[in-house]
């Protein structure tokens, strides 16, 4: 089965600042993606970053990168320089490639104060 | 193109009403994601769809709530009859192929008085 889990209900960082985000995650599936949104007060669930199961590398869209430490099952997402618009709930998801099915975890309330 | 598109946006209905809400995907996308959002419960994935094939429904949480996807432009979820308990937004989200993120539309605000 999957599961993805998010720890952390609520986290605050101060502008300009980073910050981590943590997901982790259970499949038996060896190919999968594992994904990233956030949901401002408005209530649009906007894609942020894609990591893939096979990928070398850690995902980067501009201010944000996927920590991703496969043997630990995790997929933190780090927001670098931090701005106010970056208050909203981000939600970690994963995709196993056999059941094709995109789950998402609980999520986790960012707010970014002056 | 246009994005996920989903109406109606708001929808108020009484207990024991039916309750149909529609989705357009985006064009020339295979999958087909209806989802849940409550504060208590998250986003709760209900059906998805594979090229208009219902491929796992096992997330719809009773035989109320049925789902359909009659070509690959159109998708509805309908409750019937509906209760104040299934008051939540409903998301519908369309991906190109297997392993890709979905995009999501904007969204059905369901209230059930």
């Amino acid at each position: 089965a999957q599961k993805i889990t998010q720890t952390q209900p609520g986290m605050f960082v101060q502008e300009k600042e980073a910050v981590t985000l943590d997901c982790t995650y259970d499949t038996s599936d060896p190919s999968y993606g594992l994904f990233w949104y956030k949901q401002p007060s408005s209530g649009e669930m906007i894609f942020l970053i894609y990591q893939g199961s096979y990928d070398q590398q850690n995902a980067t869209e501009g201010r944000y990168s996927l920590n991703f430490q496969k043997a630990r099952k995790s997929a933190n997402l780090v927001i670098s320089a931090s701005q106010l618009g970056d208050s909203a709930m981000y939600f970690c998801a994963m995709r196993a490639y056999n059941t094709d099915k995109l789950i998402f975890g609980t999520g986790t309330r960012l707010q970014v104060f002056p | 193109d246009a994005g996920v598109i989903q109406s109606p946006r708001h929808e108020v209905t009484e207990m024991g009403q039916e309750v149909t809400l529609r989705c357009k995907p985006i064009s020339g996308h295979d999958y087909l994601f209806w989802y849940r959002q409550t504060m208590m419960r998250g986003l709760e994935l209900l059906i998805y769809f594979n090229n208009n094939v219902p491929i796992d429904d096992s997330g719809m949480p009773e035989d109320r709530f049925s789902a359909k996807m009659p070509n690959a432009s159109f998708s509805t979820l309908k409750i019937q009859p509906s209760e104040p308990r299934d008051s939540a937004v409903y998301f519908c989200a369309s991906s190109p192929r297997r392993n890709t993120e979905a995009f999501f539309g904007q969204g059905t605000r369901l209230t059930v008085v």
